[in-house]
């Protein structure tokens, strides 16, 4: 069955960088986008980007341009999120999710358990 | 930027049916998917491209999308749908995803 793993809690200081990766099994991973979504503590989802791993293309939010990086490791299988230059409003659970083909875009049809980034000085 | 406008909370008595609306600009003419989320979990999609269903969602769950508002349809509410819902779109024109701000599901 499809899954995705995403690495363990992370607990970063203001300024710095914090990368979060997903590995995905059950699929030929390079079929399918993997979207970046997070939620902070009280409020809603909110959508940070997406990756192709076919060919490593990737879209970002304008709220996150120049500050997120989505990359991957075909060979594992692997997504990755960087996000750079935290703030004490990037404290979040941050989930990757993969996208399949909508008639418009895509919807997420599973998602990774999801990885609490604590930024605290 | 495309805006979701879902109402904060809805609340209904187990057994009966809980509409949970999310309004666009002409959203009718978009695919919209719907999303559970209950505390501590990951979202699990009920309702995609309107109105199917993903594999191991119940056939109470269903959806609609005309005009300016898209709605998800919960019958025969049991305890277990209690949980925060959201839609989503895909913006072609900015190629970009929106989320609406999310409703929570109280049953009574």
């Amino acid at each position: 069955q499809v899954q995705l793993v995403q690495s363990g809690a992370e607990v970063k200081t203001p300024g710095a960088s914090v990368k979060v990766s997903c590995k995905a099994s059950g699929y030929t991973f390079t079929t399918y986008d993997i979207n970046w979504v997070r939620q902070a503590t009280g409020q809603g989802l909110e959508w940070m980007g997406w990756m192709s791993p076919n060919n490593g293309n990737a879209g970002y939010a304008q709220k996150f341009q120049g500050r997120v990086a989505m990359t991957r490791n075909t060979s594992v299988s692997t997504a990755y999120m960087e996000l750079s230059g935290l703030r004490s409003d990037d404290a979040a659970v941050y989930y990757c999710a993969r996208g399949l083909p909508a008639a418009s875009g895509s919807w997420f049809d599973s998602w990774g358990q999801g990885t609490l980034v604590t930024v605290s000085s | 930027s495309y805006v979701l406008t879902q109402p904060p909370s809805v609340s209904v008595a187990p057994g009966q049916t809980a509409r949970v609306t999310c309004g666009g600009i002409n959203i009718g003419s978009k695919s919209v998917h719907w999303y559970q989320k209950k505390p501590g979990q990951a979202p699990v999609g009920v309702v995609y491209e309107d109105s199917d269903r993903p594999s191991g969602i119940p056939e109470r769950f269903s959806g609609s999308n005309s005009g300016n508002t898209a709605t998800l349809t919960i019958s025969r509410v049991e305890a277990g749908d209690e949980a925060d819902y959201y839609c989503q779109v895909w913006d072609i024109r900015g190629d970009y995803v929106v989320f609406g701000g999310g409703t929570k599901l109280t049953v009574l």
